[in-house]
């Protein structure tokens, strides 16, 4: 089956420890992204890749790294800086310069801080 | 940047009833729309989109509605069931550039038997 895994499904961190969040895709798509969603709002994006070993930062970047060193992964760590991590996060791919960007998400992680 | 507005933010009708879900942008040169449902615990999936060259699109019991010239577009789903019951989400980008997405604040439909 073709698709975007997101792993895990749950994650529970302590205060001041940094976490990384897996995303895998095997679409063959060139860019891939990150989004945090909170109760209530809209998905804002944190990152995103258009190539392999390339990437930008979104709108809330802060207290948050990734890495692209492979075109079917794109990890993301919270890092111990960023002050509200607990948050549903989604991983999305799709085909560079494809047809209307369309993008496939996958089933996202739910992070809590305890 | 585009800023997406969407409204309302949670929606009740009886089941069979028609829901309509609306969206502004501001960015005009924004000219893919798409729409996407998601359910508790999971990711969004895309359930319908519409271009700018396009007035209107329609999917069995759901269809999308776009003026150009006010800049907003709208969801309409018919008959309604409960599975529709869900978050939907709007959104916006101008394609062919490395433009993002720019979502809505997402409204939750809850439709009742």
């Amino acid at each position: 089956d073709g698709g975007i895994t997101q792993s895990p499904k749950y994650l529970f961190r302590k205060e001041g420890q940094n976490v990384t969040l897996s995303c895998e895709q095997n679409l063959n798509h060139d860019a891939m992204y990150w989004y945090r969603q909170d109760p209530g709002q809209g998905l804002r994006l944190i990152y995103y890749s258009q190539i392999v070993n390339d990437f930008q930062k979104g709108d809330i970047a802060e207290g948050y790294s990734v890495s692209r060193e492979k075109k079917e992964s794109f990890p993301l760590t919270v890092t111990s800086a960023q002050k509200n991590p607990t948050a549903f996060y989604l991983c999305a791919s799709s085909i560079q310069g494809g047809r209307h960007n369309e993008q496939f998400f996958g089933p996202g992680t739910r992070l809590t801080v305890l | 940047g585009e800023n997406v507005e969407q409204h309302p933010s949670t929606l009740s009708v009886q089941e069979g009833d028609s829901a309509v879900i609306k969206c502004t942008y501001s960015d005009s040169a924004s000219n893919y729309f798409p729409w996407y449902k998601q359910e508790l615990g999971k990711g969004p999936q895309l359930i319908i989109d519409i271009r700018s060259n396009v007035g209107e699109k329609k999917d069995q019991r759901i269809a999308v509605t776009l003026n150009k010239t006010a800049k907003h577009f709208s969801l309409h789903i018919t008959e309604t069931q409960p599975e529709d019951s869900a978050v939907y989400f709007c959104a916006a980008i101008r394609t062919g550039t490395a433009s993002k997405l720019t979502f809505g604040t997402g409204t939750r439909l809850q439709v009742t038997l």
